[in-house]
């Protein structure tokens, strides 16, 4: 079974730290993609890669970056967590290779900070 | 400003009826749609996708239906099941690199 695999399930981190949210797929993806999901505001893009070492900004990324070195694994890096960070990571991969594009999503990382 | 938007947060449903739900969008680029559902404490699992070049596409009990002229789109599910209860969010995108996500809407369904 194909899979997007997100390290961890629970965070909680306190203002200022630096937090680091994987996210490893096995289906040799090229595209990934970072989403945050908060009530009444849907998912919103963070930043997505489409190959290793390339990324792009999405909706919004001010507080955050991102780091692809490898093409299965997409790295969202909070440099100091502030608490409108609290919300749900969601990451996601797809394929460039398929007509009929569809995200396959992780199971979520919720991050609380405080 | 949303480009995809889904009004009403939430809708209840008895089981065996028609769930319904909506969902606008603004970008007149947009030719791919999808339907995801999402269960608490999971990540949301693709349901159904429709392309502009077709009005209806239907998988089962789920069909979604594409009004270009009103940039307008919806789920229909029948007939309803307990297990669909979750959250639904439709998705839009012009270059199946990035897609816009409307804000979802929590389907219950009633035994």
């Amino acid at each position: 079974d194909v899979k997007v695999t997100q390290s961890s399930r629970y965070l909680v981190k306190r203002t200022g730290e630096k937090v680091f949210l994987e996210c490893v797929q096995d289906m040799d993806h090229e595209n990934m993609f970072w989403y945050r999901q908060d009530p009444g505001l849907g998912l919103r893009l963070i930043y997505f890669s489409y190959d290793v070492k390339m990324k792009e900004k999405g909706d919004i990324p001010e507080g955050y970056s991102v780091s692809r070195e490898k093409k299965e694994r997409f790295s969202l890096i909070l440099e100091s967590a502030s608490t409108n960070q609290t919300s749900m990571y969601l990451c996601a991969s797809s394929s460039r290779r398929s007509r009929a594009n569809v995200l396959t999503f992780g199971a979520g990382s919720r991050l609380t900070v405080l | 400003d949303q480009q995809v938007k889904q009004n009403s947060p939430s809708l209840s449903v008895q089981e065996g009826r028609i769930s319904i739900l909506n969902c606008d969008y603004t970008n007149s680029m947009f030719d791919y749609f999808l339907w995801y559902k999402k269960y608490p404490a999971e990540g949301p699992t693709f349901l159904i996708s429709i392309s502009s070049i077709k009005d209806k596409n239907e998988d089962g009990r789920f069909t979604v239906f594409l009004n270009k002229s009103a940039k307008h789109l919806s789920l229909h599910i029948v007939p309803s099941q307990p297990g669909d209860s979750a959250v639904y969010f439709c998705a839009a995108s012009n270059n199946f690199n990035k897609f816009y996500f409307g804000s979802g809407t929590k389907l219950n369904v009633k035994p």
